[in-house]
């Protein structure tokens, strides 16, 4: 298994209030992921990482924000949560970033919001 | 813009049947394809992949061959077991526009659920 941990691992919270999802690697990969899952979307690309301190927006970013102070922790932070932001949240890792690079995934994290 | 599309779940298969779950995708360029596989209560994890057309990945008994021409990389097995029950998904490689990683598109997932 890649060493890949997040935290909590479940989560209840009430609308608007912050919430901050952490994902911690072992692994030292340059390039992570955070998606969510929701029933009939698959997964979709919130934020990535290519290296400490430069992120990009994926397809469902509103909402949402990253950081990255350093290569292990990437932390994915609900400013104001909302009801529509219920989900199960993955962080994935991958080493080069590039087309035929696999991805390794988290056990995900359930946040209900409220 | 670049897309995949699975067949809709569940699939439900008794034991030693054949499978097939369909996978179409919509790229620029020549993306990789990938099969992962997601238990119950877990992350995702690879199951198989093809970087080229023509290719074929394999694993654990899956296949899946990267068709250019029809723009397809269907999921197969031949005899599948009550342990195979999780959700698939169908993922492409695509580079993002502005810093040149490669993210994933997954498609939306199919359930199978195997009988003994």
């Amino acid at each position: 298994d890649a060493g890949i941990t997040q935290s909590p691992r479940h989560k209840v919270t009430e609308t608007g209030t912050p919430v901050t999802l952490r994902c911690h690697q072992t692994e030292n990969h340059r390039y992570m992921y955070w998606y969510r899952q929701d029933p009939g979307h698959g997964l979709r690309l919130i934020h990535y990482s290519y290296g400490v301190k430069d992120t990009d927006k994926g397809e469902v970013s509103d909402g949402y924000s990253v950081s990255r102070s350093k290569t292990e922790d990437f932390l994915l932070t609900l400013e104001s949560a909302t009801s529509s932001q219920t989900s199960v949240y993955f962080c994935a890792i991958s080493y080069t970033g590039t087309a035929t690079d696999t991805q390794y995934f988290g056990p995900g994290t359930r946040l209900t919001v409220l | 813009g670049n897309s995949v599309t699975q067949m809709e779940g569940p699939v439900t298969l008794s034991e030693e049947a054949f499978l097939t779950i369909n996978c179409t995708y919509t790229a620029t360029g020549y993306p990789s394809l990938f099969w992962y596989v997601q238990y119950p209560g877990e992350g995702l994890q690879l199951l198989l992949k093809a970087t080229k057309a023509d290719d074929k990945g394999s694993n654990k008994g899956f296949e899946a061959t990267y068709r250019k021409e029809t723009t397809s990389f269907h999921l197969e097995k031949g005899s599948v077991q009550v342990s195979d029950s999780a959700v698939y998904f169908c993922a492409l490689s695509s580079a993002s526009s502005t810093s040149g990683t490669y993210k994933y598109i997954f498609g939306t997932g199919t359930r199978l659920k195997v009988l003994a």
